[in-house]
């Protein structure tokens, strides 16, 4: 089964900060990345597809950038509402698996 | 849009099977290459994939559920189904249903649905 590992686990930032979020795989995935924000009480929300391309209606602050093993979540301008967990999933090969999740707290 | 809703008991006693089924509307759970997937997320921890079903009938399960985990589809009455049988305290989870491309994301997902084991 392939392992993601995401880094950091947790961050606590500022608004209009910029932030980037890790996602490394255990084996090449070229881009079968896919990025999800889950907010308390909520259910995950498709964010960034295919390591690099934006879901219909995620605001354009969102972008991905990626392939292989390593993988990059960047939010630009950081707003109060996106205080939340982000996750990486891959779906290059079964069992399909996703990170552990990044935490993000907003100062 | 597809909308998904997952339904089912929301206690479960251990040893007993958990049940639960996802309606879809919004479109038919036939068409398109879609895969219609189980995920569950245990109270402050992160997301497993359980497994996924195609609307032909072929299954796949994650390794480490395989031998508990049954998913099935009712294409009539536009919904799929999870059983996942002898049940401990490791199951109690939030229970989450999404339509998942066959090699990609999963775009949609229901609202989630807890289910504890416990006698």
């Amino acid at each position: 089964e392939i392992v993601l590992t995401q880094s950091p686990d947790f961050q606590s930032v500022t608004p209009k900060e910029k932030v980037t979020i890790t996602c490394r795989a255990s084996q090449s995935i070229g881009s079968s990345l896919h990025w999800y924000q889950q907010k308390p009480d909520q259910s995950p929300k498709l964010l960034i597809k295919y390591a690099s391309q934006s879901f219909s209606g995620v605001p354009s602050r969102f972008s991905g950038s990626g392939s292989g093993t390593d993988f990059t979540l960047t939010i630009n301008s950081l707003e109060a509402e996106d205080a939340a967990t982000y996750y990486c999933h891959q779906s290059s090969s079964l069992p399909r698996t996703f990170g552990q999740g990044t935490k993000l707290e907003i100062k | 849009q597809v909308q998904l809703q997952e339904s089912g008991p929301g206690l479960v006693k251990p040893s007993e099977t958990l049940s639960l089924t996802c309606a879809v509307s919004g479109g038919s759970i036939s068409s398109g290459s879609y895969y219609w997937t189980w995920i569950r997320q245990p109270a402050g921890k992160g997301l497993e994939w359980i497994g996924r079903i195609y609307t032909s009938g072929s299954t796949n399960y994650n390794p480490s559920l395989k031998s508990r985990v049954t998913i099935s589809v009712d294409t009539s009455k536009n919904q799929f189904s999870l059983n996942l049988s002898s049940v401990t305290a490791a199951d109690t989870a939030v229970y989450y249903c999404a339509r998942g491309l066959v090699n990609g994301d999963l775009g949609y997902w229901g609202q989630g649905t807890l289910v504890t084991v416990s006698s």
